[in-house]
């Protein structure tokens, strides 16, 4: 069974940075391109980035380029997005969520985690 | 690519046909765009992907149409765990982009 287990999210003020890990079982974690996937207060969702199944490549939405990184640990098949230089529009619900079509990286997203609350406030 | 979604709430009843927009701001690739369903307090559920493909488990009266910047999702005589928030989803570039969401209401 596809498990995706989000953790990291907090309180934390405006210019602080935080880590957040998506903890993956029950597939190929190295077969998948992977994302995260964010939605803010309000609702909408915004794919925030993604890695390419063989964890070459990475992608950023224009509003966390440069400051959002995403990287994994294939052995302990986990997920990190690093996050610095935080702002007030970052607050929202993080998901992470794997592609359904195994070694693409254009995929939808078949399975996604329960996601982690991100807080910016001072 | 901008998605925009129409309308932005749909009130109906059960039994009636859903029937949902979304628009591009340039050019989708058929195959690359998806239609999620997502009910309060969880993550959004994957129904469509390739416009017209059923993702594993969903019922046949969800269905997906449309080519270039228009596309449908429609859903055929709503069930009462019908009425959510649906997203579309167009994932040609890294990374895509979703619609704002239409929310369908009884």
């Amino acid at each position: 069974e596809v498990q995706l287990l989000e953790s990291g999210g907090r309180l934390v003020q405006p210019g602080e940075s935080l880590r957040l890990s998506c903890a993956a079982s029950g597939f190929t974690f190295s077969s998948y391109a992977m994302s995260w996937v964010r939605q803010a207060p309000g609702g909408r969702l915004e794919w925030v980035s993604v890695m390419s199944p063989n964890g070459v490549d990475t992608y950023y939405a224009g509003a966390v380029r440069g400051r959002f990184s995403v990287s994994r640990d294939i052995p302990k098949k986990t997920l990190f997005l690093q996050m610095n230089t935080l702002t007030l529009e970052d607050t929202a619900i993080y998901f992470c969520a794997k592609g359904v079509v195994r070694g693409a990286l254009r995929a939808p997203f078949d399975f996604w985690g329960q996601g982690t609350v991100v807080t910016v406030s001072s | 690519v901008v998605l925009t979604q129409s309308p932005g709430t749909l009130s109906l009843s059960p039994g009636d046909r859903a029937t949902l927009s979304c628009r591009a701001s340039q050019d989708v690739t058929s195959s690359f765009l998806a239609w999620y369903q997502q009910k309060p307090g969880q993550s959004p559920r994957l129904l469509i992907y390739g416009v017209s493909s059923r993702a594993t488990g969903i019922p046949d009266r969800f269905s997906g149409s449309g080519s270039g910047t228009d596309f449908t999702l429609t859903i055929d005589s709503l069930e009462p765990e019908d009425f959510a928030v649906y997203y579309c989803q167009q994932f040609a570039s890294s990374p895509g982009t979703f619609g704002q969401g239409t929310k369908v209401e009884i």
